[in-house]
């Protein structure tokens, strides 16, 4: 009953690849969130949804495409993957409106090497 | 832009006293809420407590209670009877009455000693 989920959870690929990360939350949350945690464990976000439709898109390469399918999934793609992106991608959601506290999912360690 | 500044990036503590992180923020608004979230070895962010700043009384969650300054933008954690299992890297948050996003600080790393 895991109320945030990630798949992989780790991901070692070359440079060059196509990779997706998979995220499903079953809170019925509204919003849905992708951060981005560096080596020296700096959190910072990349993209947020609410009911599908993109909100939050921060400074990331367009390399980086997060795709909504439905409220429940948030998955990220990332084009052509680079050293620099090697990192622990975290997905989140929060119901909208008011004090919503974030639930976090496991992380996915991604490692390009 | 907010920011959330944790300025210890360790800390350590023996096995069932207890220890203060410290948070401070920059914000213009005058409605918001802060978090403190846990990561452990496992990676996985953990919300350990949250504090909406309309609310004057400091929020508190067993072992794990916040001294809120909201004029001084201040938001300290305090673990009292620590835990082994309370060893992992903390993460104040923030975030705004308006819009859905959180800006996290840079974390205290926080060593459990037996």
């Amino acid at each position: 009953d895991t109320a945030v989920s990630q798949t992989p959870k780790y991901l070692v690929t070359q440079m060059g690849n196509d990779k997706s990360i998979k995220c499903e939350q079953n809170l019925g949350h509204d919003t849905m969130y992708w951060y981005k945690q560096d080596s020296k464990k700096f959190l910072k976000i990349m993209f947020s949804y609410n009911n599908k439709e993109l909100i939050i898109n921060e400074t990331v390469p367009n390399r980086f495409s997060p795709k909504s399918p439905d409220k429940a999934h948030l998955n990220l793609h990332i084009n052509s993957l680079e050293l620099g992106d090697s990192a622990v991608y975290f997905c989140a959601s929060s119901q909208r409106g008011g004090a919503d506290t974030q639930y976090f999912g496991p992380g996915t360690r991604l490692t390009v090497l | 832009a907010q920011t959330v500044t944790q300025s210890q990036p360790e800390m350590s503590v023996q096995e069932a006293e207890t220890v203060t992180l410290s948070c401070t923020y920059d914000t213009s608004e005058s409605d918001y809420y802060l978090f403190w979230y846990k990561q452990p070895p496992s990676r996985q962010m953990i919300l350990v407590i949250r504090q909406e700043a309309y609310k004057q009384q400091n929020a508190t969650e067993n072992r794990f209670s916040v001294n809120f300054q909201k004029a001084a933008k201040s938001f300290s954690l305090k673990i009292s009877d620590s835990q082994l299992g309370d060893a992992a890297m903390y993460f104040c948050a923030y975030r705004g009455n308006t819009g859905n996003q959180f800006y996290f600080g840079t974390g205290t790393s926080l060593t459990v000693i037996p």
